[in-house]
């Protein structure tokens, strides 16, 4: 089973910041990670796939990188509406995996 | 743009069966294109990943529930459901249930909390 290891657990940041969140995986699992956005009250949505991929609908602001264990979200030019949960998930073996997740405050 | 929406008992005593079902709306079920998934987050953990229903109708659990676990679809209602028998206190948990291409989830729902206890 791959453990994915994300953090920071918890951050805060302005708007206009720029932020990275981290999930480091226990064994390669190629670009097999997800990135997945959930507001207060909301189910949640899908925001960069395989990776890298930047999902139709989501902001240019967002994007990802990484390949193979070490992989990172990266969020420039904070706006309010970008406070939320954030996590990953791996679907390179069964059963799919979690990060811890990462609540992310606007300030 | 589809809606997903949990509901179930949110109390269930231990030994019980837990049953939860997920309404689809602004999409059908039966197209063949998507998985279902279902996931639970316990409080204070992290998510775990129960098992999906793959676009091709076969079902994979995750080995640490498969003996317990059932997904299934309703096309008829547009549910997709979840069946989790003999549980625990630590079964307690948000459940939730998601949407996705073949391989990972899409559009989640907003979770439904089911507490274990007598």
């Amino acid at each position: 089973e791959t453990t994915l290891t994300q953090s920071p657990a918890f951050m805060s940041a302005t708007p206009g910041d720029k932020v990275n969140i981290s999930c480091k995986a226990s064994q390669h699992i190629d670009h097999d990670i997800s990135w997945y956005q959930q507001r207060p009250g909301e189910g949640a949505i899908l925001i960069i796939q395989e990776a890298t991929t930047l999902v139709p609908g989501t902001p240019p602001r967002f994007s990802g990188s990484g390949y193979g264990t070490d992989f990172t979200l990266t969020i420039t030019n904070i706006e309010s509406e970008d406070a939320a949960y954030y996590f990953c998930l791996q679907h390179d073996n069964f059963p799919y995996t979690f990060g811890q997740g990462t609540k992310l405050e606007i300030k | 743009q589809v809606q997903l929406q949990e509901s179930g008992p949110g109390l269930v005593k231990p030994s019980q069966t837990l049953s939860l079902t997920c309404a689809v709306s602004g999409g059908s079920i039966s197209s063949g294109t998507y998985s279902w998934t279902w996931s639970r987050q316990p409080p204070g953990k992290r998510l775990e990943w129960i098992g999906y229903m793959y676009c091709s109708g076969s079902t994979y659990y995750n080995p640490s529930l498969e003996s317990r676990t059932s997904i299934s679809l309703d096309t008829s209602t547009n549910l997709f459901s979840l069946k989790l028998t003999s549980v625990t206190a630590a079964d307690t948990a948000v459940y939730y249930c998601a949407r996705g291409g073949c391989d990972y989830p899409q559009k989640w729902g907003q979770g439904t909390l089911v507490t274990v206890s007598s």
